[in-house]
């Protein structure tokens, strides 16, 4: 079973819609990191959070640490946020030298 | 304030040859990681440099090298390069908060850069 499980791996999704992605994990953390990659492209980090809820803009991210859990939603969606949504934990709870990512969810935004 | 930035964009090489990658990470950031992610794949840790020192690796060959400058900058060393080789090289530059290493980190991303070998 990987460390980290995110779904769905794919989502189309038309403009304005409501958007969650999920990530589950399998080991003990306190902190886990939301990305975003668009093709061919670097990554860039929205959020890193170790409980409840974070907002940015139109992007919600919500983690329950007991339930090993954690939502990327984003609100009245736009074509420009079709990318590759990523979570990474670091592998343990205690030494983040280096983060476990998720396999990624793409999600496309059609117009 | 510039945030991280790599260089090269993009690089060909041959196989059998050498290849030097660099990160400078954001302003006020200690510490590097270097990941590589192949195409269709999520990043795989490489290793981290903090105070010039690798601290952790990765399962990477020893052809897989690195360094860290005092002002924190940071090369990736590759030699001996293979086709499997060719992939987007990650630099994730990181401040720590609270304990050293501990899992409450600021983390950004560069852009990368894309190794291709023939």
């Amino acid at each position: 079973k990987n460390e980290v499980e995110q779904s769905p791996q794919n989502l189309t999704a038309q403009e304005g819609e409501f958007i969650t992605i999920n990530c589950s994990y399998s080991v003990g953390i306190s902190a886990l990191h939301w990305l975003q990659q668009h093709p061919g492209g670097g990554i860039v980090s929205l959020f890193m959070l170790s409980s409840g809820k974070k907002k940015h803009g139109r992007l919600i991210a919500t983690i329950n640490i007991q339930e090993k859990h954690s939502s990327l939603h984003i609100t009245a969606s736009h074509p420009r946020d079709s990318a590759v949504y990523i979570c990474a934990v670091p592998p343990n709870a205690q030494g983040a030298q280096k983060l476990v990512f998720g396999q990624g969810t793409r999600l496309t935004i059609n117009p | 304030d510039a945030g991280v930035t790599q260089s090269p964009t993009h690089l060909i090489k041959t196989r059998g040859q050498q290849v030097t990658l660099r990160c400078s990470p954001k302003s006020g950031h200690d510490t590097v990681s270097w990941y590589q992610q192949a195409l269709g794949q999520g990043p795989q840790f490489i290793f981290q440099y903090y105070e010039e020192e690798e601290r952790q690796r990765g399962n990477f060959p020893d052809r897989f090298s690195g360094h860290q400058f005092p002002n924190y900058s940071s090369e990736l060393n590759v030699n001996a390069l293979l086709l499997g080789d060719s992939a987007l090289y990650l630099c994730a530059s990181i401040l720590y908060f609270g304990d050293p290493f501990s899992s409450y980190n600021e983390q950004f991303f560069g852009p990368g850069t894309r190794l291709t070998v023939l």
